[in-house]
């Protein structure tokens, strides 16, 4: 079956610092990938949509300048959070989904937990 | 703003009986409708999604969605302990490249 990968699983850094989380479908090619962030006992809110070879569109409210997202290949998309602080913390989930495939066959990583000191 | 409603529960069902968990939405021009499952502390698993209106069976599990109500529910038969676990409805209004928008959740409690 189809496999999301995310790198770190588990991250704590020190606020202001800057961190890398990354996406990977392994046996399917992703044209489309999407950043979900969830915060303790809340749901997931999707972020923003990561196009492969285009800029990323992100949610209302979602600052692009501090949530950086790069899908430079079809099984790659990163999202980095630059200047990290405590409220950031959280889980970021990426989901990715085959290319030309429906919402049906949205895939999820495990999921990567920060937490910013 | 789209919005996908839950109630949180926690819903307490005995094992072997049927476990009821509802989910409305606002926006009218949605056309896919999702059940996840989720563990604390691990990422979502789908468990059905449905087009159409009426149910569609997979195994213990019915999914029903009244598009005129905007209305989406999941029955979990025979209801085992591994079935503990919080339920997310999400709802998609486009074909695809659109993520998905989750409900906060209902926290299923099987008892044994």
């Amino acid at each position: 079956g189809a496999v999301v990968s995310q790198h770190p699983s588990r991250v704590i850094c020190k606020s202001g610092t800057s961190v890398k989380i990354e996406c990977r479908s392994l046996d399917f090619q992703a044209t489309t990938m999407f950043w979900y962030r969830q915060f303790p006992k809340k749901s997931l809110m999707l972020m923003a949509t990561s196009n492969e070879g285009s800029k990323a569109t992100y949610e209302q409210g979602v600052e692009k300048d501090k949530f950086l997202i790069n899908h430079a290949s079809l099984t790659l998309s990163t999202l980095t959070v630059t200047s990290a602080h405590p409220e950031d913390s959280s889980f970021y989930i990426c989901s990715a989904s085959p290319s030309g495939g429906g919402a049906d066959t949205q895939y999820f990583g495990p999921g990567t937990r920060l937490t910013v000191l | 703003q789209k919005e996908v409603e839950q109630n949180s529960g926690p819903l307490s069902v005995p094992e072997g009986a049927i476990a009821s968990l509802n989910c409305t939405y606002s926006d009218r021009g949605s056309q896919s409708f999702f059940w996840y499952r989720q563990y604390s502390g691990k990422s979502p698993e789908l468990i059905m999604f449905i087009y159409s209106n009426g149910d569609k069976e997979d195994g213990r599990f019915t999914a029903q969605l009244n598009k005129a109500s905007q209305y989406v529910s999941l029955l979990i038969r025979d209801s085992q302990p591994s079935d503990s676990a919080t339920y997310l409805c999400a709802v998609n209004s486009g074909g695809g490249a659109d993520g998905l928008t989750f409900g906060k959740g209902t926290h299923l409690i099987i008892q044994p």
